[in-house]
């Protein structure tokens, strides 16, 4: 298993603005996924890019991956108070279970 | 239909002692994993059960075992506990099939004193 390295570890922005977080790894992926967090609560789902995939939208969220650089970025756009969360990335591959890292910590701003 | 359920929600324990972690898949889904998370960490993969046998298994000492029945559902046994292993305790399951996206629980958070 490989564990993907998010950046930064907290970002703050006020409501309406965009938010972007980065993820790194360190090997050859099938699929990279994207996961949130509240505060004390499980992780949720959130979207899955295969490594033939470059781009993915689903709603306000944008996932890119490249697979040249092993990074991955996801792009939260007109972020809400409601999408305050810590956000991991987990590389996928082989028959290896998903491994996190510690997330990248969002506060939006009203 | 019913997401991944977990029990109890909290639960505190003195050192020493052992504790069962309980857990529900997601209906249709028979792969559970266990993840531990302590605050402000991302969650630790502890272990993972398939057709009630263990098949992987995080770097996490002997004294965590689990269990897998019949009906997917699974057990998270944790003996003699150590104040470290205060934590949110995550249950996931997923059905069958390579890195298939994770279905959590809201934890059980456990505290040891």
């Amino acid at each position: 298993s490989q564990q993907g390295e998010e950046d930064p570890q907290a970002l703050s922005i006020q409501e309406g603005e965009n938010a972007t977080m980065n993820c790194s790894y360190k090997t050859s992926i099938n699929n990279l996924q994207w996961y949130r967090q509240n505060s004390g609560r499980g992780l949720v789902h959130l979207i899955l890019i295969r490594s033939n995939e470059r781009e993915k939208h689903s709603g306000r969220l944008r996932v890119t991956l490249d697979t040249s650089k092993k990074s991955s970025s996801l792009l939260i756009t007109a972020s809400r108070a409601a999408d305050t969360a810590s956000y991991f990335c987990a590389p996928g591959g082989g028959n290896t279970p998903l491994v996190f890292g510690k997330g990248t910590r969002l506060s939006v701003i009203a | 239909d019913a997401g991944v359920t977990q029990s109890p929600t909290h639960l505190i324990k003195t050192r020493g002692q052992q504790v069962t972690l309980r857990c529900s898949p997601k209906s249709g889904h028979d792969t559970v994993s266990w993840y531990q998370q302590a605050l402000g960490q991302g969650p630790q993969f502890i272990f993972q059960y398939y057709e009630e046998e263990e098949r992987q298994r995080g770097n996490f000492p002997d004294r965590f075992s689990g269990h897998q029945f019949p009906n997917y559902s699974s057990e998270l046994n944790v003996n003699a506990l150590l104040l470290g292993d205060s934590a949110l305790y995550l249950c996931a399951s997923s059905p069958t099939g390579t890195n298939s996206p994770l279905h959590f629980g809201n934890g059980t958070r456990l505290t040891v004193t």
